[in-house]
């Protein structure tokens, strides 16, 4: 079945520590996006990628970074500059944002819950 | 970046009954989008209508669009308790060619069906 896989569901973060969350799509999208929902909020953009070696910063990307080596894969790499890293973090992908696939849904992964220790 | 704001934050009705949420933007929009997430999990895509659409069914599912109020509400008809879920309108703007837009979503409206 095509869909988004995100890894880990639940990860924990030390103090000063970098984790890496992943994500994986085999529905050949062009597109793929970061969110991140905090409790009781909604989704805030933290970077999204339109192409493979590619990506801009959305409203939040500070603490962040990310990577778009291949197309089916985005990592997000959530820093110790990021000092408020609890949240639940969401992939989506999407055919892409570009001319009549922009009509598109997005499709998302089941999340990754990050809590510090 | 575009954002959609859900009405009301919180909504509880009896099983059978049908649910209204709306849902307000700022700018042009290319389409609006409404998602049902489920807690703990993703979010995941019901609707999309366009800008030039009125009214879209799906379903027990009936979205209309002003775009000349810049608002777009959704009716879930026959309400099941498997529909108790957060709600979340993801209007699209006019491709700008640049800057950090996307589908950024509210607070969402949070459904509950009383059996």
């Amino acid at each position: 079945d095509g869909g988004i896989t995100q890894s880990p569901k639940y990860l924990f973060r030390k103090e000063g520590q970098n984790v890496t969350l992943s994500c994986e799509q085999n529905l050949n999208h062009d597109a793929m996006y970061w969110y991140r929902q905090d409790p009781g909020q909604g989704l805030r953009l933290i970077y999204y990628s339109q192409i493979v070696n590619d990506f801009q910063k959305g409203d939040i990307a500070e603490g962040y970074s990310v990577s778009r080596e291949k197309k089916e894969s985005f990592p997000l790499t959530v820093t110790s500059a990021q000092k408020n890293p609890t949240a639940f973090y969401l992939c989506a992908s999407q055919a892409s944002r570009q001319g009549i696939y922009s009509n598109q849904p997005q499709h998302f992964g089941d999340g990754t819950r990050l809590s510090i220790l | 970046s575009q954002q959609g704001e859900e009405d009301p934050q919180a909504l509880s009705i009896q099983e059978g009954e049908n649910a209204t949420m709306n849902c307000s933007y700022k700018t042009s929009i290319n389409n609006l989008q409404w998602y049902r997430q489920n807690s703990g999990r993703g979010l995941v895509h019901l609707i999309l209508i366009r800008s030039n659409e009125r009214e879209k069914h799906s379903g027990r599912l009936r979205v209309t669009l002003d775009t000349s109020k810049k608002s777009s509400s959704l009716l879930i008809t026959a309400s099941r308790a498997a529909d108790t879920a957060s709600y979340f309108c993801g209007p699209l703007p006019m491709y700008s060619g640049g800057g950090a837009d996307g589908l950024t979503f509210g607070k969402g409206t949070h459904l509950i069906i009383q059996p």
